[in-house]
C-alpha cells in the first residue's frame, strides 16, 4: 500500500519570502501522479500542482513549484513571493496511475498548516 | 460550471440517530469519491463511485455505512446510527474519466456526534 508523509505539521513564512513544504511518499509503482492540495479556512480544497512521475521535468504554477525526486521518493512544494492569502492547510497527495479497483483513490499525507505573517 | 456541492455544510447529532449526506457533483464527471477527516487525522479514503457503480469501498469503515449513487448523478452517504468517533469532515470529489486530473472537492460536510 501506497503511503504518503509530510513530516512538518506546522510552517510559517513572512510575506514576499519563499517556503518550501515536505512530502516524502513510498510505493512500489513506477507510473503515478502527485498533488498539492490547498485547503483554506473556508474549508473547500483546492488543486495547487499537479505532478505526473513519468515526467522528468518539475511542475510549475505561477509561484508554484514542485521539486520532484523520484529516486528519492520525494515531492516538495516550493512557494515562492508568499501571499496572506496563500495562509491555508496544505495536503500531499499519491494517486496510482496504474488501473485496477483502486486507481482512482487518492492518499493524502497529514497536512501542513502554512502561516503567512505580514 | 458549478461545483461539487455538498450539504448539509454542517450536522450536529446525538449518538444513535441517523444522519444522511449528500453530494451533488459536477455535471459529466463519471467519477465520485467520498472522504473523511476525523480531527487531528489525515484524510481517508471512504470509497469511490463510477457512474452509479461502486468501483472500491475499501475505506468504508463499517455496515453503519451505506452510500448510493443512483443514476449516476447525486451521491448520498448515510450513517446509521451514528456513533462518537464518526465526527469529523466528510468531503465528497468528482473527476472526469481522465486518470491524470485531481479531482474537484466539495466544500465538506462537518459531522459532529454528540
Amino acid at each position: 500500500a501506497q503511503t504518503v508523509t509530510q513530516s512538518q505539521p506546522e510552517m510559517s513564512v513572512q510575506e514576499a519570502e519563499t517556503v518550501t513544504l515536505s512530502c516524502t511518499y513510498d510505493t512500489s509503482e513506477s507510473d503515478y501522479y502527485l498533488f498539492w492540495y490547498k485547503q483554506p479556512p473556508s474549508r473547500q480544497m483546492i488543486l495547487v500542482i499537479r505532478q505526473e512521475a513519468y515526467k522528468q521535468q518539475n511542475a510549475t504554477e505561477n509561484r508554484f513549484s514542485v521539486n520532484f525526486q523520484k529516486a528519492a521518493k520525494s515531492f516538495s512544494l516550493k512557494i515562492s513571493d508568499s501571499q496572506l492569502g496563500d495562509a491555508a492547510m496544505y495536503f500531499c497527495a499519491y494517486r496510482s496511475a496504474i488501473g485496477g479497483t483502486s486507481y482512482g483513490k487518492l492518499t493524502f499525507g497529514q497536512g501542513t498548516i502554512l502561516t503567512v505573517h505580514p | 460550471e458549478a461545483g461539487v456541492t455538498q450539504f448539509p455544510s454542517h450536522s450536529v447529532i446525538e449518538k444513535g440517530q441517523t444522519v444522511t449526506l449528500r453530494c451533488d457533483p459536477i455535471s459529466g464527471h463519471d467519477n465520485l469519491y467520498w472522504y473523511r477527516r476525523v480531527m487531528g487525522k489525515e484524510i481517508k479514503f471512504l470509497l469511490h463511485f463510477v457512474k452509479e457503480s461502486k468501483q472500491d469501498e475499501s475505506g468504508m469503515p463499517n455496515n453503519r455505512f451505506l452510500a448510493e449513487r443512483t443514476g449516476g448523478t447525486y451521491s448520498t452517504l448515510k450513517v446509521q446510527p451514528a456513533e462518537l468517533e464518526d465526527s469529523g469532515v466528510y468531503f465528497c470529489a468528482s473527476s472526469p474519466s481522465d486518470r491524470s486530473h485531481g479531482y474537484t472537492f466539495g466544500s465538506g460536510t462537518r459531522l459532529t456526534v454528540v
